[in-house]
């Protein structure tokens, strides 16, 4: 079982450089989230889209864009890239059920120098 | 607004010895309450979850927590830690819908042999 996979795994960006951070699950999950995990801080939520064609922000999204492409993929795209934004992704999943679990990916290390 | 406080950084105890994590949460009204585990290099697993009904909640690996609405608390533990235990906890709260999780900021958890 795939699970939720995100590509890349590491990457640096130079200041003021674009990428785009790939997400896809293949549980047929609805909801999709994108966090941020920096040291001392846990994890904070960048954006999510609790349904296909649904975005919204979440509590630290200045920076950066999402697109729910399908049911499957949400991607994260930085479009002019930051040293503040030197962290560790993680794309999550969830059911619409009562579980109320969430499913992580093993995360993307982004260095922007 | 709500807000999880985990007032251990890192926690060291000996393998066969029993753990306590704390978890102390702000939050208006009945929460929703998580507990999830990080290997190192890996996204986050759920351990745990408190909804309602009992308010001691078994989860995965041996692990249960205890939801006590008077202290806002919501501390994990296990009876016997094993070196595999070793990682980072997180305890997370929130309204339930699972769009607007609060972690905190985790506990490092190290097992000595």
């Amino acid at each position: 079982n795939a699970g939720v996979t995100q590509t890349p795994k590491f990457q640096v960006l130079k200041t003021g450089q674009s990428m785009t951070l790939q997400c896809a699950q293949d549980m047929n999950h609805n909801s999709m989230y994108w966090y941020r995990q920096d040291p001392g801080m846990g994890l904070r939520l960048i954006y999510y889209s609790a349904s296909e064609g649904t975005t919204d922000k979440g509590e630290v999204p200045n920076g950066y864009n999402v697109s729910r492409l399908n049911k499957r993929e949400f991607s994260l795209r930085l479009e002019s890239a930051a040293p503040s934004q030197t962290s560790v992704y993680f794309c999550a999943s969830r059911a619409l059920d009562r579980n109320e679990k969430l499913f992580f990916g093993s995360g993307t290390q982004l260095s922007v120098l | 607004a709500q807000s999880v406080t985990q007032p251990d950084i890192h926690i060291t105890v000996s393998e066969g010895a029993s753990l306590e994590l704390r978890c102390n949460y702000s939050y208006g009204a009945t929460p929703y309450l998580f507990w999830y585990v990080q290997s190192p290099g890996q996204g986050l697993q759920l351990l745990l979850k408190y909804f309602s009904g009992d308010t001691l909640v078994q989860g995965i690996k041996g692990f249960e927590a205890e939801f006590k609405r008077s202290q806002s608390s919501f501390n994990l533990r296990k009876p016997s830690v094993h070196w595999s235990d070793a990682a980072e906890y997180f305890c997370a709260v929130g309204p339930g819908g699972g769009n607007k999780l609060t972690f905190g900021t985790g506990t490092q958890l190290k097992v000595e042999l």
